[in-house]
């Protein structure tokens, strides 16, 4: 089955620094790629994702990569804000009817 | 803003003892699951149910755990003779579309422990 492994798992940035964070996945097959944010005490809310048949996505200050050929995915948020630290994991899926296989989370701290 | 809701947000409980975690998914959404964070680790997939069966489980999903749409609203996890190692957050997701290719959402999550 799919294995999705992350790195950094923690992560501290200076406010108005760039941070980056990355994924690989080991399932061929899998052709959607969310990234959740996980605030303290909540559950994870998507904030971008990907799919197979395009290399890169932005959304205001967050943008995510994908390189099929090495399995790997990269979450880039710029310009981070206090309000950006939280807990991110990314996942990876076939789209259909398969359930989401999330990495183990990185915890983004920014410094004010 | 819909959103899902998981209650209770805690339960303290001692091991070898019935717990039933309750959710309610997104009105419209036809896709529901479960997942799990143990402290520290990643979020683990558990089981997805659609049309009122399961459609798919992990491994972890074995005859101690059940799931259920009681009615209309509500999808509820039962864990049977709780074990220490089922000390977790569960997190209840539903979709409006197959969960591979569109957006979870999901719930904030019931802190189960097991004493």
């Amino acid at each position: 089955g799919e294995n999705v492994e992350q790195h950094p798992s923690t992560l501290s940035v200076q406010e108005g620094d760039s941070a980056v964070i990355k994924c690989t996945y080991s399932d061929s097959a899998s052709n959607y790629f969310p990234w959740y944010k996980q605030e303290l005490g909540k559950g994870p809310q998507l904030i971008i994702d990907i799919r197979s048949n395009v290399g890169e996505k932005k959304d205001q200050r967050i943008a995510v990569t994908l390189n099929k050929t090495a399995k790997h995915f990269s979450l880039h948020i710029t310009e981070t804000q206090p309000e950006d630290s939280a807990v991110y994991f990314c996942a990876a899926s076939q789209s259909g009817n398969t359930p989401l296989v999330f990495g183990k989370g990185t915890r983004l701290s920014v410094i004010a | 803003e819909p959103e899902v809701t998981q209650t209770p947000s805690h339960q303290v409980t001692q091991m070898g003892q019935e717990v039933i975690l309750r959710c309610v998914p997104i009105s419209n959404h036809l896709y529901f699951y479960w997942y799990r964070q143990i402290l520290g680790q990643k979020v683990e997939f558990l089981v997805s149910f659609y049309n009122n069966e399961i459609s798919e489980k992990s491994e972890i999903f074995d005859d101690q755990f059940s799931v259920e749409r009681p009615d209309g609203s509500n999808f509820t996890l039962k864990i049977r003779s709780t074990k220490l190692e089922d000390s977790a957050m569960y997190f209840c997701a539903s979709s409006g579309t197959s969960g591979g290719a569109g957006e979870l959402f999901f719930g904030e999550g019931s802190r189960l422990t097991v004493l």
